[in-house]
């Protein structure tokens, strides 16, 4: 069965201090593997996404992710965290499912000045 | 690029009525609009996956009788909800792909309160 999880509810960082927020996947085949980020009150904004190639993608805001295959992760990662970060981020997989995705279950990320 | 409005933002309306929301893509054709049902600090839950002419595919579990999708152009998707009740009071959010077919770009959602 294929199915993406977000481990941790929140994540709390200082402003400034990097950041991660956690996404394993599992899936039979190559996964399309995608980042989400969505305000209060707003749909989701799509920040990056891996199909094939490098393992590091770099997408909007600073924002980047690893692709590691053989811990089947999906990380989402930013080196200096911004109040304005503060968000519900979504990992996603896809790519086998018609166009659909699977969502986690979303990590909300805090940053305090 | 890949911009994809919603109307209205938000809605109220009396127990039994309908209400019917838009979802457009402004600057590509979306040949697969998806929509979906967010509680609060919830996921996202699939409900149905349109393709522009095709009837709607809907996820177990939801019924297509009270969620009409209509998905009549490549630019426009609708999501009706007919004869609503309390508890289909949520936020719904469309998203569309278009013809790559590997990234979904979402609406804003709408906010629908049935009173």
């Amino acid at each position: 069965a294929q199915s993406v999880a977000q481990p941790e509810d929140q994540v709390n960082v200082a402003e400034g201090n990097p950041l991660t927020v956690k996404c394993t996947y599992s899936v039979s085949g190559n996964p399309y593997l995608f980042w989400y980020v969505q305000y209060p009150n707003r749909g989701l904004q799509f920040l990056l996404k891996y199909i094939t190639g490098d393992n590091l993608v770099k997408g909007s805001y600073g924002f980047e992710a690893e692709f590691n295959k053989s811990q089947t992760s999906f990380h989402l990662k930013k080196p200096s965290a911004l109040v304005s970060d503060s968000a519900l981020y979504f990992c996603a997989l896809g790519g086998n499912q018609g166009g659909k995705l699977i969502f986690g279950q979303g990590t909300e990320l805090s940053v305090k000045p | 690029g890949a911009v994809v409005s919603q109307h209205p933002s938000w809605v109220i309306c009396k127990s039994g009525t309908s209400v019917k929301i838009e979802c457009r893509s402004l600057d590509f054709q979306a040949t697969t609009m998806f929509w979906y049902r967010q509680f609060p600090k919830q996921s996202l839950m699939l409900m149905a996956t349109s393709n522009e002419g095709s009837k709607a595919t809907y996820e177990q579990g939801v019924e297509k009788d009270k969620f009409l999708i209509n998905h009549a152009s490549l630019t426009l998707s609708t999501l009706t909800v007919t004869s609503a009740h309390p508890e289909d009071s949520s936020f719904y959010i469309c998203s569309a792909s278009g013809r790559s077919a590997d990234t979904q770009y979402f609406g804003p959602g709408t906010r629908l309160t049935v009173l």
